[in-house]
Protein backbone atom coordinates (compact mmCIF):
# COMPACT_ATOMS: atom_id res chain seq x y z
CA UNK A 1 0.00 0.00 0.00
CA UNK A 2 1.54 3.31 -0.73
CA UNK A 3 1.54 6.00 1.49
CA UNK A 4 1.78 9.27 0.08
CA UNK A 5 0.24 11.76 1.42
CA UNK A 6 -0.82 15.96 0.25
CA UNK A 7 -1.91 19.08 3.02
CA UNK A 8 -4.17 20.49 2.50
CA UNK A 9 -6.69 18.60 1.48
CA UNK A 10 -9.14 21.97 0.20
CA UNK A 11 -7.74 25.55 0.36
CA UNK A 12 -9.35 28.69 -0.48
CA UNK A 13 -7.15 31.59 -0.43
CA UNK A 14 -7.61 34.84 -2.14
CA UNK A 15 -5.66 36.38 -5.34
CA UNK A 16 -2.05 37.39 -4.83
CA UNK A 17 -1.30 34.90 -1.98
CA UNK A 18 1.78 32.77 -1.61
CA UNK A 19 0.88 29.11 -1.09
CA UNK A 20 3.11 26.08 -0.80
CA UNK A 21 1.07 22.46 -1.39
CA UNK A 22 3.07 20.01 0.51
CA UNK A 23 3.83 16.19 -0.27
CA UNK A 24 5.34 13.89 2.02
CA UNK A 25 5.72 9.99 0.96
CA UNK A 26 7.09 7.50 3.63
CA UNK A 27 8.40 4.75 0.86
CA UNK A 28 11.91 6.25 -0.15
CA UNK A 29 10.74 6.61 -3.22
CA UNK A 30 13.23 8.39 -5.35
CA UNK A 31 10.59 9.55 -8.10
CA UNK A 32 8.02 11.97 -7.50
CA UNK A 33 5.43 13.97 -9.27
CA UNK A 34 2.90 16.63 -9.38
CA UNK A 35 0.58 16.72 -11.67
CA UNK A 36 -2.84 19.26 -12.05
CA UNK A 37 -6.52 17.78 -13.19
CA UNK A 38 -9.46 20.33 -14.03
CA UNK A 39 -12.36 18.43 -13.24
CA UNK A 40 -13.72 15.66 -15.88
CA UNK A 41 -10.16 16.50 -17.95
CA UNK A 42 -7.01 14.84 -18.29
CA UNK A 43 -4.24 14.72 -15.97
CA UNK A 44 -1.12 17.47 -17.06
CA UNK A 45 2.06 16.78 -15.70
CA UNK A 46 3.62 20.09 -13.87
CA UNK A 47 6.77 19.29 -12.20
CA UNK A 48 8.58 15.86 -11.66
CA UNK A 49 11.96 15.30 -9.69
CA UNK A 50 13.90 12.17 -10.06
CA UNK A 51 15.96 12.59 -6.77
CA UNK A 52 17.46 14.93 -4.13
CA UNK A 53 18.09 18.40 -5.68
CA UNK A 54 16.68 17.73 -8.76
CA UNK A 55 13.84 19.06 -10.15
CA UNK A 56 12.23 19.60 -14.11
CA UNK A 57 9.65 21.04 -15.24
CA UNK A 58 6.58 19.02 -16.92
CA UNK A 59 4.96 19.53 -19.99
CA UNK A 60 2.01 22.32 -19.28
CA UNK A 61 3.87 25.07 -18.75
CA UNK A 62 3.29 26.41 -15.12
CA UNK A 63 4.06 29.50 -12.85
CA UNK A 64 4.44 27.06 -9.75
CA UNK A 65 8.03 25.93 -8.60
CA UNK A 66 9.28 23.42 -6.90
CA UNK A 67 11.98 21.66 -4.32
CA UNK A 68 13.27 18.61 -3.31
CA UNK A 69 15.33 18.77 -0.59
CA UNK A 70 15.12 15.54 1.11
CA UNK A 71 13.63 12.72 -0.59
CA UNK A 72 10.07 11.85 0.91
CA UNK A 73 9.48 15.73 0.53
CA UNK A 74 8.26 17.40 -2.79
CA UNK A 75 6.26 21.03 -1.68
CA UNK A 76 4.76 23.12 -4.86
CA UNK A 77 4.79 26.51 -4.26
CA UNK A 78 3.07 29.38 -6.29
CA UNK A 79 4.38 32.81 -5.29
CA UNK A 80 1.37 34.97 -6.65
CA UNK A 81 -2.56 32.84 -6.67
CA UNK A 82 -4.37 33.33 -9.60
CA UNK A 83 -8.28 32.31 -10.14
CA UNK A 84 -6.44 30.35 -13.34
CA UNK A 85 -4.60 28.84 -10.99
CA UNK A 86 -7.60 27.11 -9.40
CA UNK A 87 -7.75 23.22 -10.02
CA UNK A 88 -6.70 19.97 -8.36
CA UNK A 89 -2.83 19.24 -7.74
CA UNK A 90 -1.89 15.76 -7.61
CA UNK A 91 1.18 14.69 -6.26
CA UNK A 92 2.65 10.78 -7.29
CA UNK A 93 5.94 9.45 -6.62
CA UNK A 94 7.07 6.10 -8.13
CA UNK A 95 9.83 3.85 -6.75
CA UNK A 96 13.53 2.69 -7.62
CA UNK A 97 12.36 -0.64 -9.43
CA UNK A 98 12.26 0.16 -12.99
CA UNK A 99 9.47 0.70 -14.48
CA UNK A 100 7.32 0.88 -10.52
CA UNK A 101 4.02 2.42 -10.80
CA UNK A 102 3.15 6.26 -9.80
CA UNK A 103 1.18 5.98 -6.96
CA UNK A 104 -1.01 9.11 -5.95
CA UNK A 105 -1.73 10.92 -2.98
CA UNK A 106 -5.36 12.16 -2.20
CA UNK A 107 -4.66 15.32 -3.76
CA UNK A 108 -5.15 19.26 -2.68
CA UNK A 109 -8.14 20.68 -4.27
CA UNK A 110 -7.48 24.71 -4.95
CA UNK A 111 -9.64 27.59 -5.06
CA UNK A 112 -8.40 31.10 -5.83
CA UNK A 113 -11.15 33.82 -5.47
CA UNK B 1 -0.51 11.79 -32.41
CA UNK B 2 -0.90 11.74 -28.74
CA UNK B 3 1.39 8.90 -26.81
CA UNK B 4 -1.49 6.88 -25.13
CA UNK B 5 -4.91 7.30 -26.79
CA UNK B 6 -8.34 6.37 -25.20
CA UNK B 7 -11.92 6.44 -26.69
CA UNK B 8 -13.40 8.73 -23.89
CA UNK B 9 -16.80 7.02 -23.59
CA UNK B 10 -19.05 7.46 -22.05
CA UNK B 11 -19.40 3.99 -22.07
CA UNK B 12 -22.27 2.17 -20.18
CA UNK B 13 -23.20 -1.03 -19.32
CA UNK B 14 -25.57 -2.91 -17.36
CA UNK B 15 -24.95 -4.59 -14.07
CA UNK B 16 -23.26 -7.82 -14.49
CA UNK B 17 -22.14 -7.27 -18.07
CA UNK B 18 -18.24 -7.38 -19.62
CA UNK B 19 -17.33 -3.80 -19.57
CA UNK B 20 -14.28 -3.45 -21.98
CA UNK B 21 -11.54 -0.50 -22.61
CA UNK B 22 -9.62 -0.11 -25.13
CA UNK B 23 -6.40 1.79 -24.87
CA UNK B 24 -3.65 2.63 -27.94
CA UNK B 25 -0.06 3.65 -27.50
CA UNK B 26 2.42 5.19 -29.86
CA UNK B 27 6.03 4.38 -28.62
CA UNK B 28 7.22 0.40 -29.23
CA UNK B 29 9.62 1.11 -26.74
CA UNK B 30 7.23 1.31 -23.77
CA UNK B 31 7.69 -1.53 -21.34
CA UNK B 32 4.84 -0.89 -18.60
CA UNK B 33 1.42 -0.12 -18.83
CA UNK B 34 -0.86 0.83 -16.47
CA UNK B 35 -5.07 0.66 -15.74
CA UNK B 36 -6.15 3.53 -12.67
CA UNK B 37 -9.34 4.17 -11.90
CA UNK B 38 -10.65 7.55 -10.68
CA UNK B 39 -13.91 8.43 -9.17
CA UNK B 40 -15.26 11.73 -9.48
CA UNK B 41 -13.42 14.60 -7.57
CA UNK B 42 -10.87 11.97 -6.24
CA UNK B 43 -7.47 10.84 -6.68
CA UNK B 44 -6.35 8.27 -9.31
CA UNK B 45 -6.18 4.29 -7.85
CA UNK B 46 -3.37 1.82 -9.39
CA UNK B 47 -6.13 -1.34 -10.45
CA UNK B 48 -3.56 -3.20 -12.54
CA UNK B 49 -0.23 -3.57 -14.14
CA UNK B 50 1.33 -5.43 -16.83
CA UNK B 51 4.26 -5.35 -18.49
CA UNK B 52 4.53 -9.16 -20.90
CA UNK B 53 2.11 -9.79 -23.08
CA UNK B 54 -1.02 -11.97 -22.92
CA UNK B 55 -3.43 -11.29 -20.09
CA UNK B 56 -3.18 -10.98 -16.30
CA UNK B 57 -6.13 -11.28 -14.02
CA UNK B 58 -7.11 -9.54 -10.76
CA UNK B 59 -10.31 -10.74 -9.69
CA UNK B 60 -12.86 -9.48 -11.63
CA UNK B 61 -10.55 -7.37 -13.73
CA UNK B 62 -8.00 -8.52 -16.38
CA UNK B 63 -5.86 -6.48 -18.54
CA UNK B 64 -4.48 -7.99 -21.85
CA UNK B 65 -1.34 -6.76 -23.38
CA UNK B 66 -0.46 -6.76 -27.05
CA UNK B 67 2.54 -5.04 -28.00
CA UNK B 68 3.03 -6.34 -31.77
CA UNK B 69 -0.56 -4.36 -32.23
CA UNK B 70 0.58 -1.56 -29.01
CA UNK B 71 -2.75 -2.18 -27.73
CA UNK B 72 -3.54 -2.81 -23.95
CA UNK B 73 -7.46 -3.42 -22.94
CA UNK B 74 -8.82 -3.45 -19.08
CA UNK B 75 -11.87 -5.94 -18.95
CA UNK B 76 -14.06 -5.73 -15.82
CA UNK B 77 -16.02 -8.77 -15.55
CA UNK B 78 -19.60 -9.01 -13.17
CA UNK B 79 -19.84 -5.11 -13.57
CA UNK B 80 -21.04 -3.06 -10.08
CA UNK B 81 -22.25 0.18 -10.10
CA UNK B 82 -19.35 0.43 -7.74
CA UNK B 83 -17.52 0.33 -10.75
CA UNK B 84 -18.65 2.84 -12.11
CA UNK B 85 -15.66 6.02 -12.64
CA UNK B 86 -12.93 7.23 -15.19
CA UNK B 87 -10.49 4.76 -16.09
CA UNK B 88 -7.11 6.04 -16.86
CA UNK B 89 -4.55 3.89 -19.20
CA UNK B 90 -1.05 5.21 -18.46
CA UNK B 91 1.90 3.79 -20.33
CA UNK B 92 5.58 4.08 -18.85
CA UNK B 93 8.28 5.11 -20.69
CA UNK B 94 11.39 3.60 -22.19
CA UNK B 95 12.77 5.53 -19.34
CA UNK B 96 10.87 3.94 -16.81
CA UNK B 97 11.09 7.78 -15.46
CA UNK B 98 8.25 8.68 -17.20
CA UNK B 99 4.23 8.22 -17.33
CA UNK B 100 1.90 8.53 -20.20
CA UNK B 101 -1.30 9.32 -19.34
CA UNK B 102 -4.70 9.00 -21.70
CA UNK B 103 -7.64 11.29 -21.22
CA UNK B 104 -9.26 8.79 -19.46
CA UNK B 105 -12.60 6.54 -20.49
CA UNK B 106 -16.09 7.21 -18.19
CA UNK B 107 -17.54 4.25 -17.11
CA UNK B 108 -21.04 4.00 -16.09
CA UNK B 109 -22.64 0.99 -14.82
CA UNK B 110 -26.40 0.61 -14.77
CA UNK B 111 -28.30 -1.33 -11.93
Amino acid sequence: EADIYQTPRYLVIGTGKKITLECSQTMGHDKMYWYQQDPGMELHLIHYSYGVNSTEKGDLSSESTVSRIRTEHFPLTLESARPSHTSQYLCASSGRVYNSPLHFGNGTRLTVT
Amino acid sequence: QKEVEQNSGPLSVPEGAIASLNCTYSDRGSQSFFWYRQYSGKSPELIMSIYSNGDKEDGRFTAQLNKASQYVSLLIRDSQPSDSATYLCAVGGNTGNQFYFGTGTSLTVIP
